[in-house]
């Protein structure tokens, strides 16, 4: 079955831009977590959503947001952009999103802020 | 100090060795513990998932989880070069603000030399 997509792969933006990610999970999961990747802070959790509410946030300025439709599938948000939010984000999907479910990850989308 | 800390290396080792690699983490609440592997370019595929203390084989791997120290391991042997990666350990709790979401280690780089 296929795997979690995220798009668009790529990205590169300018500070003050802002940029919508997208998500779509395993057929079946409804639960969907984002996570930031930096060389310096690595993984760190953003966001996750659950048939359209978010469960839990991280500690990440509210220039961050996320939703999630009915179809499970999530986009995250993020406005006036900063050079520090230049990172890998993954998304991850799961059945119930309980800490007893396996999470599957997407390959991320590389953003970029110049 | 952070909830998890894993040496980042990284570490580099011929082929055959055996790979030792560790995490310690400060969360009582933590009651689920993983190690992901992820390749260049790639996002995190989940490896081995532990919930007792003790020990879980899988192969060439070995997680190792000791529960009293706050100490996880994981093992690799006969360690190959298609073993080059980083791998994260990766930790999760029960209910609470550590439910629905992992909290990483920074990962460790591998690097196995044919």
């Amino acid at each position: 079955k296929a795997g979690v997509t995220q798009t668009p792969r790529y990205l590169i933006k300018t500070r003050g831009q802002q940029v919508t990610l997208s998500c779509s999970p395993i057929s079946g999961h409804r639960s969907v977590s984002w996570y930031q990747q930096t060389p310096g802070q690595g993984l760190q959790f953003l966001f996750e959503y659950f048939s359209e509410t978010q469960r839990n946030k991280g500690n990440f300025p509210g220039r961050f947001s996320g939703r999630q439709f009915s179809n499970s599938r999530s986009e995250m948000n993020v406005s006036t952009l900063e050079l520090g939010d230049s990172a890998l984000y993954l998304c991850a999907s799961s059945f119930t999103g309980q800490s007893t479910d396996t999470q599957y990850f997407g390959p991320g989308t590389r953003l970029t802020v110049l | 100090q952070k909830e998890v800390e894993q040496d980042p290396g990284p570490l580099s080792v011929p082929e055959g060795a055996i790979v030792s690699l560790n995490c310690t983490y400060s969360n009582s609440a933590f009651q689920y513990f993983m190690w992901y592997r992820q390749y260049s370019r790639k996002g995190p595929e989940l490896l081995m998932y532990t919930y007792s203390s003790g020990n879980k084989e899988d192969g060439r791997f070995t997680a190792q989880v000791d529960k009293s120290s706050k100490y996880i391991s994981l093992f690799i042997r006969d360690s190959q070069p298609s073993d080059s990666a980083t791998y994260l350990c990766a930790m999760s709790g029960k209910s609470g603000g550590s439910n629905y979401k992992l909290t990483f280690g920074k990962g460790t780089l591998l690097t196995v030399n044919p």
